[in-house]
């Protein structure tokens, strides 16, 4: 069964933090992790990853993929209130039932 | 206009009710999916389509059923709904280069 687990599920932070939220997988056909954020509606794209190992950037966001650990970091600097959100990790599968397999989430709350 | 568009966004109905939410997109994809999500859950696949013919069940199924009524139109239908039912239900159709999945903006439907 494709499993994609998140941690922590929630954290707390002051302005200004840096964060790393951790996401690992376990999914068939592996093809690539997606990260989104997502605030009062639907999620927004952040990253996608694959096992070249290429780290992504976006300002104060980068995330990297490690395809011997299976697993995948997000981390945002000097954190802003703005930045406040589920951040979702997903799992794509590749062939002839591709789909994405998520995470339960991590619940950032950045406080001024 | 949004890319992927699902009516109603607000829905609250009684036990036992037949009820319907539709997708529609202009994103010209051939994949399309319904997510359900809960909170502390994540996202949960329901059901998948990848053309008119083509029709796949997610991890939760039961319960719940789809029609693909053309490339641009996939509905999923609860021919008797429960109370356990009850959540925030997203739409996407993902690019099939990049696996980038584009959301609606939700249907939040509460069963009594």
């Amino acid at each position: 069964e494709d499993k994609v687990v998140q941690s922590p599920l929630s954290l707390v932070v002051h302005e200004g933090d840096t964060v790393t939220l951790n996401c690992s997988y376990e999914v068939t056909n592996f093809r690539s992790l997606l990260w989104y954020k997502q605030e009062k509606k639907a999620p927004t794209f952040l990253f996608m990853l694959t096992s070249s190992g290429i780290e992504k950037k976006s300002g104060r966001l980068s995330s990297i993929l490690d395809k011997k650990e299976l697993s995948s970091i997000l981390n945002i600097t000097a954190t802003q209130t703005g930045d406040s959100a589920i951040y979702l990790c997903a799992g794509r599968t590749q062939g002839g039932s591709e789909k994405l397999v998520f995470g339960k989430g991590t619940k950032l709350t950045v406080n001024p | 206009d949004a890319d992927v568009t699902q009516t109603p966004r607000n829905r609250i109905t009684k036990t036992g009710k037949r009820i319907m939410l539709e997708c529609s997109q202009t994103k010209g994809h051939d994949r399309m999916y319904w997510y359900r999500q809960d909170p502390g859950l994540g996202l949960r696949l329901i059901y998948y389509s990848f053309d008119v013919k083509d029709i796949n069940k997610g991890e939760i199924s039961d319960g719940y059923s789809v029609s693909r009524q053309a490339q641009a139109k996939f509905s999923l239908s609860l021919e008797s709904a429960i109370p356990n039912q009850t959540a925030l239900y997203f739409c996407a159709t993902v690019g099939a280069n990049t696996g980038e999945l584009f959301f609606g903006e939700g249907s939040r439907l509460t069963v009594l």
